[in-house]
C-alpha cells in the first residue's frame, strides 16, 4: 500500500506565474489536508477536503490560492499569480475517516521556490 | 484559541545520551495528542498517540507522557542515536468541529556522535 504520493518533490516559478501541487492521497483515503511550511516554522493547515467538498479552508488565504479534491484523480493545491512569499514545503496529508481520533499520514512535501 | 507550545526551540546531545522534549497545550474540549518526528526534507511520521485516559505510551526508544490536569506532554529519547536527529512536533486534536489539530513549532534535536 502506497504511501501519500506529492509532485512534483520540487518546483520552481517566476513571480506571477501558476503553480500546481498534486497530492494522492493513500489507498482508501478520502480525505486530505493541504499544510504549509515556512522554513524554522511550524505546520500551518491551509484546508481540508473531502472527495468533491472542501470541509474547511479556514487557512487558505482568499485570493490567488484554491484547492479541489475531484472524484477522479489527485487533490490539487493551485497558486495563482505567486509571489517569492509563497516559497515553502506544502504538504498533504490523508486520513480514513473525519474522526479527532484519526490518523493524518503526510507526503513527503512540495517545495515551492519563487524567483 | 487552541495553542501548542514545544520547548526547548533545538536541542543538541551527544549519541547514547537520554534527552526530553516539552509540550504544553490549551487545546480543548481535548481528543488526542500525537508526537511526530519529521526528517530534514521529508513529512512527519506519527511516534505515538495518547487519548485523555492513557498518561504514558512507549514506541521503543520513545516514551511519551501525558497530563491532561496540567495540559503537558513529555517524548522522552533513551540512547539516543545519529538517527533521532529530527524535528518533532507535539500535535494536539479537540472534539467536534472539523477536526483540524493544532501543531507546535517542533523541537530541532541534533545528535552528535
Amino acid at each position: 500500500n502506497a504511501g501519500v504520493m506529492q509532485n512534483p518533490r520540487h518546483l520552481v516559478r517566476r513571480r506571477g506565474q501558476e503553480a500546481r501541487l498534486r497530492c494522492s492521497p493513500m489507498k482508501g483515503h478520502s480525505h486530505v489536508y493541504w499544510y504549509r511550511q515556512l522554513p524554522e516554522e511550524g505546520l500551518k493547515f491551509m484546508v481540508y477536503l473531502q472527495k468533491e467538498n472542501i470541509i474547511d479552508e479556514s487557512g487558505m488565504p482568499k485570493e490567488r490560492f484554491s484547492a479541489e479534491f475531484p472524484k477522479e484523480g489527485p487533490s490539487i493545491l493551485r497558486i495563482q499569480q505567486v509571489v517569492r512569499g509563497d516559497s515553502a514545503a506544502y504538504f498533504c496529508a490523508s486520513s480514513p475517516d473525519r474522526g479527532s481520533i484519526s490518523e493524518q499520514f503526510f507526503g513527503p512535501g512540495t517545495r515551492l521556490t519563487v524567483l | 484559541k487552541n495553542q501548542v507550545e514545544q520547548s526547548p526551540q533545538s536541542l543538541i546531545i551527544l549519541e547514547g545520551k537520554n534527552c526530553t522534549l516539552q509540550c504544553n497545550y490549551t487545546v480543548s474540549p481535548f481528543s488526542n495528542l500525537r508526537w511526530y518526528k519529521q526528517d530534514t526534507g521529508r513529512g512527519p511520521v506519527s511516534l505515538t498517540i495518547m487519548t485523555f485516559s492513557e498518561n504514558t505510551k512507549s514506541n521503543g526508544r520513545y516514551t511519551a507522557t501525558l497530563d491532561a490536569d496540567t495540559k503537558q506532554s513529555s517524548l522522552h529519547i533513551t540512547a539516543s542515536q545519529l538517527s533521532d536527529s529530527a524535528s518533532y512536533i507535539c500535535v494536539v486534536s479537540a472534539t467536534g468541529g472539523s477536526y483540524i489539530p493544532t501543531f507546535g513549532r517542533g523541537t530541532s534535536l541534533i545528535v552528535h556522535p
